[in-house]
């Protein structure tokens, strides 16, 4: 099956600064890639996508890109944001469920 | 809210019990899905189900069982509870099973084995 890594498991970035979040993949057959946010005690939520015949996409504070050859994609978040602390999770999806990257905790120091 | 709940919230059991946890669905979505969540591993999946009486195994799937009898019921049963199921278990669903289709979480149960 799919495997995802997930780098780095904590990230620590001051107020405004850019934090960016790396996954890869096994299986060049997986083609859509959702990004989840989980607060503390609450449930992951998606905050946003991208399919294998895009190379980035944005949202606004928030962009992800997606390299098919290297099999890795990454999650860019911008001018942080306190609000922004939690983990973030990447996945993969596979034949009818996603694989989870470990996740990222992300604390961002006001 | 989402259109799923996750009953119960918070459980304490001990061990050799068994334990049975409900995921409740409004959206009529085709699959469901049981994760557990744990410190270091991500969320790893139990098992799914791809419609009423279908399911399969995820790659945690020892030690747990699952059923769904109708569409907005998917049931997960620990038949033997140990302490190393204690954890955070939480439903998903979702529309389709090909791109595009993401999941939505449930709130998620809280287990702990004593």
């Amino acid at each position: 099956g799919e495997n995802v890594e997930q780098h780095p498991s904590t990230l620590s970035v001051q107020e405004g600064d850019s934090a960016v979040i790396k996954c890869t993949y096994s299986d060049s057959a997986s083609n859509y890639f959702p990004w989840y946010k989980q607060e503390l005690g609450k449930r992951p939520q998606l905050i946003i996508d991208i399919r294998s015949n895009v190379g980035e996409k944005k949202d606004q504070r928030i962009a992800v890109t997606l390299n098919k050859t290297a099999k890795h994609f990454s999650l860019h978040i911008t001018e942080t944001q306190p609000e922004d602390s939690a983990v973030y999770f990447c996945a993969a999806r596979g034949f009818n469920k996603f694989y989870f990257g470990s996740g990222t905790k992300l604390n961002v120091k006001p | 809210d989402a259109g799923i709940t996750q009953s119960p919230r918070h459980k304490v059991t001990e061990t050799g019990t068994p334990v049975t946890l409900r995921c409740h669905q409004t959206e009529n979505h085709r699959y469901m899905y049981w994760y557990r969540q744990d410190p270091g591993h991500g969320l790893r999946l139990i098992h799914y189900s791809y419609g009423v009486k279908d399911t399969d195994k995820g790659e945690v799937s020892d030690g747990y069982s699952v059923s769904r009898s109708k569409t907005e019921d998917f049931l997960l049963t620990l038949e033997s509870a140990t302490s190393s199921q204690t954890s955070v278990y939480f439903c998903a669903i979702s529309e389709g099973g090909g791109t595009g289709y993401g999941y939505t979480f449930g709130s998620g149960t809280r287990l702990t084995v004593v």
